[in-house]
């Protein structure tokens, strides 16, 4: 089944521990993103990948590294995580990059930090 | 999640009803535009995209509408069921160097049974 694949999807963390959100797609698509989506502010790009060892910034980057290893695999990494990051995460991927297609969204993982 | 519906504006409709959601697009340069269905708990699913060289385009019991006069999009569902019950959101591609997709805030829509 195609899918894209977070981890984990509900976690409760402390400020300043470090934690990784793992996300896999299996589509073998090039494209790759990160988004927070918070009540009245929608959804947010943190972090895109158009391909392997190619990554860029979004409209909300800050407190937030990502690498790209891998074509299946996009981690999202909180170095030292806020409270402000207590949000709802996705991870989509898409076969086009930049946008230019169907974008298909992992089911979220929900982070809150005390 | 559940609090994605927060401080949205929410269409309700009877169940059979055709429903009508609208979104006003920002950049008069966006060449791509696409419909989001987010049901409780989990994440976006793609509905419809349609060009900027079309104003109309119809799928399964939907149908987008795009006016690049106004830039405005509307997503017409007909005979809304009560599994159409989720939040709706546009998404624009201005074709920017990122060349990514901008989301609107979205609209909840609520089916009466």
């Amino acid at each position: 089944e195609a899918q894209v694949t977070q981890n984990p999807r509900y976690l409760i963390t402390v400020t300043g521990k470090k934690l990784t959100v793992t996300c896999s797609q299996n589509m073998n698509h090039e494209y790759m993103s990160w988004y927070r989506q918070d009540p009245g502010l929608g959804l947010r790009q943190i972090y895109y990948s158009m391909n392997v060892e190619v990554t860029d910034k979004g409209d909300v980057p800050e407190g937030y590294k990502v690498s790209r290893k891998e074509k299946r695999n996009f981690p999202l990494i909180l170095e030292s995580p806020s409270p402000n990051q207590t949000s709802l995460y996705f991870c989509a991927s898409s076969i086009l990059a930049g946008g230019n297609g169907e974008l298909f969204f992992g089911e979220g993982s929900r982070l809150t930090v005390l | 999640g559940e609090s994605v519906g927060l401080h949205l504006p929410t269409l309700s409709v009877q169940e059979g009803d055709n429903s009508i959601i609208n979104c006003a697009y920002s950049n008069s340069a966006s060449d791509y535009f696409i419909w989001y269905k987010q049901e409780s708990g989990k994440g976006p699913q793609f509905i419809i995209d349609i060009r900027s060289n079309m104003d109309k385009r119809q799928g399964q019991r939907v149908t987008v509408l795009l006016n690049k006069t106004v830039k405005h999009l509307s997503l017409q569902i007909a005979a809304t069921q009560p599994g159409d019950s989720a939040v709706y959101f546009c998404a624009e591609n201005y074709g920017g160097s990122q060349g990514n997709l901008i989301f609107g805030k979205g609209t909840k829509l609520s089916v009466k049974p």
